[in-house]
């Protein structure tokens, strides 16, 4: 079942703060979150486990409440590079199959 | 470092033909996935291979079909083309991590347009 990300789309300026949200019906064992810039392939940012072990970009953050089954990335201090859609993904019950949200379209504008 | 290989980069096929897209993952990468993303979409799961067997199933036409093969390389097979099947076609691969997925890397995709 696809996890429900939001909000859809934010428009911000430079050196503004962003936060996007992600949550699954299901219990969860891990979540993922990825970017895409346009014609682009998604690209790795972080992968947070059960138990609060967190793997992944350096200036981007995350949370993961598993008893909520939520998930939220924190972006600070924007930069114009952090355009893009952002996807969530999650496997519950399966390490091989990883279900991504609907995405969150990230502006960045100068 | 090496990454994901998929070709070819682009295919343009009629309706009702058949097309072929190639992956070769990571070496030593043990998981392999296929994702189908239209316009304006998430990447949908499409099937996954460990250590070359198949492995977990999502929204996979039955009109297509995947296999992996002994020198890792995947091949993901699609008949009967439809208009609808025009999309971006990604191959990952990744590294098992217990319980979960690894960090999935992508490869450029192989745009398909049925015209």
């Amino acid at each position: 079942q696809q996890p429900v990300q939001s909000p859809q789309a934010v428009i911000l300026r430079e050196g503004e703060d962003a936060v996007i949200n992600c949550s699954s019906s299901k219990a969860l064992y891990s979540v993922h979150w990825y970017r895409q810039k346009h014609g682009e392939a998604p690209v790795f940012l972080m992968i947070l486990l059960k138990g609060g072990e967190q793997k992944g970009h350096e200036k981007i953050s995350a949370s993961f409440n598993e008893k909520k089954q939520q998930s939220s990335l924190y972006l600070t201090a924007s930069q114009l590079s952090y355009s893009g859609t952002y996807f969530c993904g999650t496997a519950p019950g399966s390490a091989r199959q990883l279900t991504f949200g609907s995405g969150t379209q990230l502006t960045v504008l100068p | 470092a090496a990454g994901v290989i998929q070709s070819p980069r682009h295919l343009i096929k009629e309706k009702r033909e058949t097309a072929t897209l190639k992956c070769y993952p990571i070496p030593r990468h043990d998981t392999v996935y296929w994702y189908q993303q239209g316009p304006g979409q998430d990447p949908q799961f499409l099937i996954s291979f460990y250590e070359k067997m198949q492995s977990d199933k999502g929204s996979i036409p039955d009109r297509f079909s995947a296999q992996q093969f002994s020198d890792y390389h995947s091949e993901l097979n699609m008949s009967s083309l439809e208009l609808g099947d025009s999309a971006l076609y990604f191959c990952a691969s990744s590294l098992e991590v217990g319980t979960t997925p690894g960090e999935l890397f992508f490869g450029e995709g192989s745009r398909l347009t049925v015209l």
